[in-house]
């Protein structure tokens, strides 16, 4: 079986700029999470979508969003970016409660 | 919310050598994971383990959930094994929601 798929792989963009980032979940996989990972905070959860809802949300602010599909792929989306958005993006699927990870996209923001 | 602390912070070890991660949550859980991170950032699933003891290989896992703690052990340690280990739980009512420890950061040498 697949395993979660993410892209693109690497990013680099500028301030002010806005990107998109996709994930598609393990075949038959319903949840998606998002997290961000930087040195300084560690791994913090972003949101889970579940049959196209938000089911949970992080303490992020409004810039970051996303969205689920019906084919439970998601994306989310960062707007007006900067410096500090610069991180690894990981989403996880899962179908109960184990999680299991993509191999994440790395933005950099100049 | 659940706070999730890793110990030790940092660990070298020689190869051959056993070791235990340790990590303490504050408050009752229905999901833990430990994940190994490798250095492209992919997050690699260890174990499920809520409570209970698991086994897979050199590595095992005990959760002990009344007393809020886990142990990750690590057997016959091998170069392969270095990178940052990583502890998550996840609360009753938080969906899908990991929360993330500081990890452990492993270093295995010949």
């Amino acid at each position: 079986k697949a395993g979660v798929t993410q892209t693109p792989r690497y990013l680099i963009k500028t301030r002010g700029q806005q990107v998109t980032l996709s994930c598609s979940p393990i075949s038959g996989h319903r949840s998606v999470s998002w997290y961000q990972q930087t040195p300084g905070q560690g791994l913090q959860f972003l949101f889970e979508y579940f049959s196209e809802t938000q089911r949970n949300k992080g303490n992020f602010p409004g810039r970051f969003s996303g969205r689920q599909f019906s084919n439970s792929r998601s994306e989310m989306n960062v707007s007006t970016l900067e410096l500090g958005d610069s991180a690894l993006y990981l989403c996880a699927s899962s179908r109960g409660n184990e999680q299991f990870f993509g191999p994440g996209t790395r933005l950099t923001v100049l | 919310g659940i706070q999730v602390e890793q110990s030790p912070p940092d660990l070298i070890l020689q190869e051959g050598a056993n070791s235990t991660l340790r990590c303490n949550f504050s408050d009752s859980v229905n999901n833990l994971q430990w994940f190994h991170q490798n250095p492209w950032g992919q997050l690699i699933n260890l174990f499920y383990i809520p409570s209970g003891t698991k086994q897979n290989g050199r590595l095992s896992a005990t959760t002990v959930a009344t007393e809020r703690y886990s142990l990750l052990y690590i057997s016959s340690s091998q170069t392969t094994d270095s990178g940052v280990y990583f502890c998550a739980v996840g609360g009753a009512g938080g969906y899908n929601k990991l929360i993330f420890g500081a990890g452990t950061r492993l270093a295995v040498h010949p």
